[in-house]
């Protein structure tokens, strides 16, 4: 049982370039979110998906596209990268969007963008 | 708009100390809290949920509190050990947000021998 995995563990882009974050979950778990986390200003929700086919945007979606595969994976896109998105992205799940709503991390991925 | 803070920003103690974390949040309607801990270059380990009904959580050495009319939480940690040595985030649900955990921005605990 791995809970929550992210691919890659580390990430060089230059500005423009585009990737994909992978994440998948072995919890069964209906919700899935990506989270990013920057130096002074906490952990900040970018995309969740609430259930299977389904996704809403968080606090700060700008410049990022999602893709909720199967019930297991969740992917974070960058299609034209940034150096203001370097930071470090986590992604998490949780049984559902209902309470309680316990979330579980992901190792996460450490993204610069030169 | 929730905000989350975490006071001190950085605690150093010795080893066997008992000692409490804080948390504050501006808008007391959520849903739950969350503890986490995160050791440096890893992810978010949950340690406790307590849920808006609840006043308190428990498990091993650790005792989550939980007073929603007065926007706190605290965090105990008894007998601590150089093994707990890691920085302690907390989040909150907000009532009408299920998804979205608002996150303060932690206390780097040191426990040193």
């Amino acid at each position: 049982n791995a809970g929550v995995t992210q691919t890659p563990k580390f990430q060089v882009l230059k500005t423009g370039q585009s990737m994909t974050l992978q994440c998948a979950q072995d919890m069964n778990h209906n919700s899935m979110y990506w989270y990013r986390q920057d130096p002074g200003m906490g952990l900040r929700l970018i995309y969740y998906s609430a259930s299977e086919g389904t996704t809403d945007k968080g606090e700060v979606p700008n410049g990022y596209n999602v893709s909720r595969l199967n019930k297991r994976e969740f992917s974070l896109r960058l299609e034209s990268a940034a150096p203001s998105q370097t930071s470090v992205y986590f992604c998490a799940s949780s049984e559902a969007t209902g309470l309680p709503n316990e979330q579980f991390f992901g190792p996460g991925t450490r993204l610069t963008v030169l | 708009k929730q905000e989350v803070t975490q006071i001190p920003a950085a605690l150093s103690v010795p080893e066997g100390e008992n000692l409490v974390l804080n948390c504050s949040f501006t808008d007391s309607a959520i849903y739950n809290l969350q503890w986490f801990r995160q050791d440096p270059g890893k992810g978010l380990t949950s340690l406790l949920l307590i849920q808006s009904s609840q006043r308190e959580q428990t498990s091993g050495r650790l005792n989550a509190s939980l007073d929603k009319s007065s926007g706190r939480s605290t965090l105990y940690i008894a007998a601590s050990q150089p093994g707990d040595s890691a920085t302690y985030l907390c989040a909150v649900i907000n009532t009408g947000t299920a998804s979205k955990l608002t996150f303060g921005t932690g206390t780097r605990l040191q426990v040193t021998l």
